[in-house]
């Protein structure tokens, strides 16, 4: 079946320098696409979203990039901090659906070394 | 403003127990989800609600209940707890894709619920 995946697992990065997570969707009835952010012992916090009639969406040091082409989904974390660590996942809505059966992926996990 | 409340955060129940996971929102947020989260398996929509009335099943329904009497309040039931339902769950709510189109559903802390 369809579903999200990521392609790295793990991503561990220095402090200051930027971090970019990957996710893949193989359903191209996707039409909306979701970044959460979850720390150990708490639940998923939204970071940024984008439709998928724009490639590229700013938020505060974060940057979601789409490529419908090759149905990938990356978000861009600049100058990472400490607090950064935590896993990541996207997830995705199937067009003609609703948020309520939002797809997610697996997560990947970011370290940010001091 | 607290977002969307999970009460307990810690549960340890005996095969074939029930209870009651308690979820509620003060965003006004018509819809409402409950997911699981297992290692490797992501999180999984349990059951879902679009107004107060209303309630469906989603991936993973086997083995709970809920109710939405208010717009306020989830909450999610298990009649007899199974081992298998050993898990972190997390409520979630959102504006509802009719009204305001589709937006980022907000989560809660999550209950971890060990069935032993």
């Amino acid at each position: 079946g369809e579903s999200v995946g990521l392609h790295l697992p793990t991503l561990s990065v220095q402090e200051g320098d930027n971090s970019i997570i990957n996710c893949a969707y193989s359903n191209s009835a996707s039409d909306y696409f979701i970044w959460y952010k979850q720390e150990s012992g708490k639940g998923p916090q939204f970071i940024i979203d984008i439709r998928s009639n724009m490639d590229k969406r700013q938020g505060q040091r974060v940057t979601v990039l789409l490529n419908k082409t090759v149905k990938h989904l990356s978000l861009q974390i600049a100058a990472t901090q400490p607090g950064d660590s935590a896993v990541y996942f996207c997830a995705e809505n199937i067009r003609g659906g609703s948020n309520y059966k939002l797809t997610f992926g697996k997560g990947t996990l970011l370290t940010v070394n001091p | 403003n607290a977002g969307v409340t999970q009460t307990p955060k810690f549960q340890v129940l005996k095969t074939g127990q029930s209870m009651t996971l308690q979820c509620a929102q003060d965003m006004n947020h018509e819809y409402m989800s409950w997911y699981r989260q297992d290692p490797g398996m992501g999180l999984r929509l349990i059951h879902y609600s679009v107004g107060a009335g209303i309630t469906d099943q989603g991936e993973v329904p086997n083995g709970y209940n809920v109710s939405r009497s208010t717009t306020e309040d989830f909450p999610l039931r298990l009649l007899s707890a199974a081992p298998s339902q050993t898990s972190v769950y997390f409520c979630a709510s959102s504006y509802s894709e009719l009204d305001r189109g589709v937006s980022p559903l907000h989560f809660g802390n999550g209950t971890r619920l060990t069935v032993t």
